[in-house]
């Protein structure tokens, strides 16, 4: 089955607790892309990867880092979780970058306390 | 960056009637798009419209684009219960990947 596979679903950690959340697609998809979404402020891209090895900041990168080092796998790394990062985070991926068509993973909720 | 802003943000309506949700957004556009997610799950695509279209059908739901206007409606004919959800419209697109606006929640009534 064609699909986007975030890991953790769900995560309560503390301040300052490295912690990466793992996102894989099955498609050979180019595009790979993070979004936070957050009450009242929508869909915000944090980093966006258009191939392997080539990855970009999105709106809201501060506090985040990516890698793209395979085709499929798309980490997201908080090296030092802040309570503002509190959100529920997608990754989502799409054929080529100008296709604009996304597939969206199931979601993490992360809670920063 | 382009952002599409939907109208109204709340939805309440009767099952067996039609919905329509409004998009607007401020730049030139490639195309649009409208997806859809349920309660605290993964947005799903339902339909891109390009720029040049101003008609487009997919079952029950009718986009349409009026590019003049720099707006476009989602309609979604006969509800069901299964169409509570929240529908977000999408522009952009490329490197940049796509701008989301904040959504319009819709409740179908039994």
């Amino acid at each position: 089955e064609a699909q986007v596979t975030q890991n953790p679903r769900y995560l309560i950690t503390v301040t300052g607790k490295k912690l990466t959340v793992t996102c894989s697609q099955n498609m050979n998809h180019e595009y790979m892309s993070w979004y936070r979404q957050d009450p009242g402020l929508g869909l915000r891209q944090i980093y966006y990867s258009m191939n392997v090895e080539v990855t970009d900041k999105g709106d809201v990168p501060e506090g985040y880092k990516v890698s793209r080092k395979e085709k499929r796998n798309f980490p997201l790394i908080l090296e030092s979780p802040s309570p503002n990062q509190t959100s529920l985070y997608f990754c989502a991926s799409s054929p080529n970058r100008n296709t604009g068509e996304l597939f969206f993973g199931e979601g993490s909720r992360l809670t920063v306390l | 960056s382009q952002q599409g802003e939907e109208d109204p943000q709340a939805l309440s309506i009767q099952e067996g009637e039609n919905a329509t949700m409004n998009c607007s957004y401020k730049t030139s556009i490639n195309n649009l798009q409208w997806y859809r997610q349920n309660s605290g799950r993964g947005l799903v695509h339902l339909i891109l419209i390009r720029s040049n279209e101003r008609e487009k059908h997919s079952g029950r739901l009718r986009v349409t684009l009026d590019t003049s206007k720099k707006s476009s409606s989602l309609l979604i004919t006969a509800s069901r219960a299964a169409d509570t959800a929240s529908y977000f419209c999408a522009t952009g697109g490329g490197a940049d990947g796509l701008t989301f606006g904040k959504g319009t929640h819709l409740i179908i009534q039994p």
